[in-house]
């Protein structure tokens, strides 16, 4: 069955600390993934995405996420963790056969301190 | 350009009770979806539209659920009677095709 897995429901990091968000997948096909950030009282907003191509992704707000098919894994890092960072992150795959939808993992909420 | 909007954003109902939800999805977007997050679990798909049609509702719980999209412009959700496990956050997205989906700022619902 497709599914996403994200490990870590709660990670807390210092000001100034790099960042990785862990996130594997199971899909059969080749997959495109997302990560979605969700700020309080805001919408899920896309950081980035990989369909294909380079394995190593640039998005907004200078995070990055690497896509690696052997481990089944599309982390997303920071180097340097702001403190407008804080929320909750949600790493997702669509589905291309069938209906084109995602399917998300339980989501990673990031604690900053200052 | 205008994002995906919600709305109420907030809903608190007594089980039994009917509510709607509504989504403007972005202009010229012919496909929106709607998803639900349950406390603690992850955000679930509910159903798909392409413009004023059903594509896909695999996900909507039961009969209880009932998603409409006029026109193929905005597009309602009633939960009628709504009962205690129906509270969550309603997501609204759309969407070009095989492309990264915008999502609204979601609709929270609790059923006491």
């Amino acid at each position: 069955a497709q599914s996403v897995t994200q490990p870590d429901i709660h990670i807390t990091v210092s000001e100034g600390a790099s960042l990785e968000l862990r996130c594997n997948y199971s899909y059969g096909a080749t997959p495109y993934l997302f990560w979605y950030v969700q700020s309080p009282g805001q919408g899920l907003q896309l950081l980035l995405k990989y369909f294909s191509g380079d394995t190593l992704v640039q998005g907004i707000k200078g995070f990055e996420a690497e896509f690696k098919r052997s481990q089944s894994s599309f982390n997303l890092r920071k180097p340097s963790v702001h403190w407008s960072d804080a929320a909750e992150y949600f790493c997702a795959v669509a589905t291309t056969s069938g209906t084109y939808k995602y399917i998300f993992g339980t989501g990673t909420r990031l604690k900053v301190l200052a | 350009e205008a994002g995906v909007t919600q709305f109420p954003s907030h809903s608190v109902i007594e089980k039994g009770q009917t509510v709607t939800l509504r989504c403007d999805p972005i202009s010229g977007h012919d496909n929106l979806y709607w998803y639900r997050r349950v406390m603690g679990k992850e955000i679930k798909f509910l159903l798909h539209f392409v413009k004023e049609s059903k594509q896909d509702e695999s996900g909507m719980p039961n009969n209880r659920f009932l998603a409409e999209r006029t026109g193929g412009t905005y597009s309602t959700l009633k939960v009628q009677p709504a009962e205690l496990e129906d509270s969550g956050v309603y997501f609204c997205a759309s969407s070009q095709m095989y492309d990264e989906q915008f999502f609204g700022p979601g609709t929270r619902l609790t059923v006491l």
